[in-house]
């Protein structure tokens, strides 16, 4: 089983829709989770970051963790063409002082808005 | 130059040649790392260097061969590859801090790396 499970898509939604992606993962160790955005030919970069349990919104993004499920999500609303892009999950377990720094992420999940 | 560079940014190299990718950020940070990203796959963690010593080789060939002269540059010296190594080679920096935020990595561009 692998550690971290996520959906490849690729997903199609219209502009203006709810989009929801979402990862598993089986390692219980696991306490940081992260949602990085790639855009094609671009190496990807941090969009949202959750400490444990609970949500965390920023704009028209919300990440939930549910830890008990082993189970996290990001949600977009109002979906923008500009939103088109692979979204990959990845988490952390802890050390000593905080994360660390040995990343695990999903296979990505490839968003298409279309306008 | 700002962020993280990679260079070149596309490869194409024949499994007897010889060939290096090169890093380098501007962040300051003292954390790098290499990644392999293959379609359909998730990211692949090779190498971590802390402080310019490798603390992570996640069991990879040794036709790959990282080195990292100072905390800002990383390079990785390829030879006899295999087709099956063609992929996005990723370059990634960060902070090594006690709190939280060692997760956030920022991430190069990438070299496209084709093995004919």
């Amino acid at each position: 089983q692998k550690e971290v499970e996520q959906d490849p898509g690729p997903l199609s939604v219209p502009e203006g829709a709810i989009v929801s992606l979402n990862c598993t993962y089986s390692n219980s160790a696991f306490q940081y989770f992260m949602w990085y955005r790639q855009y094609s030919r671009k190496g990807p970069e941090l969009l949202m970051y959750t400490y444990s349990s609970g949500n965390k919104e920023d704009g028209r993004f919300t990440a939930q963790v549910d830890k008990s499920s082993k189970y996290i999500s990001l949600f977009i609303r109002d979906s923008q063409p500009s939103d088109s892009a692979t979204y990959l999950c990845a988490m952390s377990a802890r050390d000593y002082g905080g994360a660390t720094n040995k990343l695990i992420f999903g296979t990505g999940t490839l968003l298409a808005v279309q306008p | 130059e700002t962020g993280v560079t990679q260079t070149p940014r596309h490869l194409v190299m024949g499994m007897t040649n010889k060939k290096s990718l090169k890093c380098e950020q501007h962040l300051g940070h003292n954390a790098m790392y290499w990644y392999k990203q293959s379609a359909k796959k998730p990211l692949e963690l090779m190498f971590v260097y802390n402080f310019k010593e490798q603390t992570e080789n996640n069991s990879v060939p040794s036709r790959f061969s990282p080195e990292c002269p100072n905390s800002s540059h990383l390079f990785l010296h390829l030879h006899t590859l295999q087709p099956e190594d063609s992929a996005l080679y990723l370059c990634a920096s960060s902070q090594l801090i006690t709190g939280p935020r060692t997760y956030e990595q920022y991430f190069g561009p990438g070299t496209r790396l084709t093995v004919t």
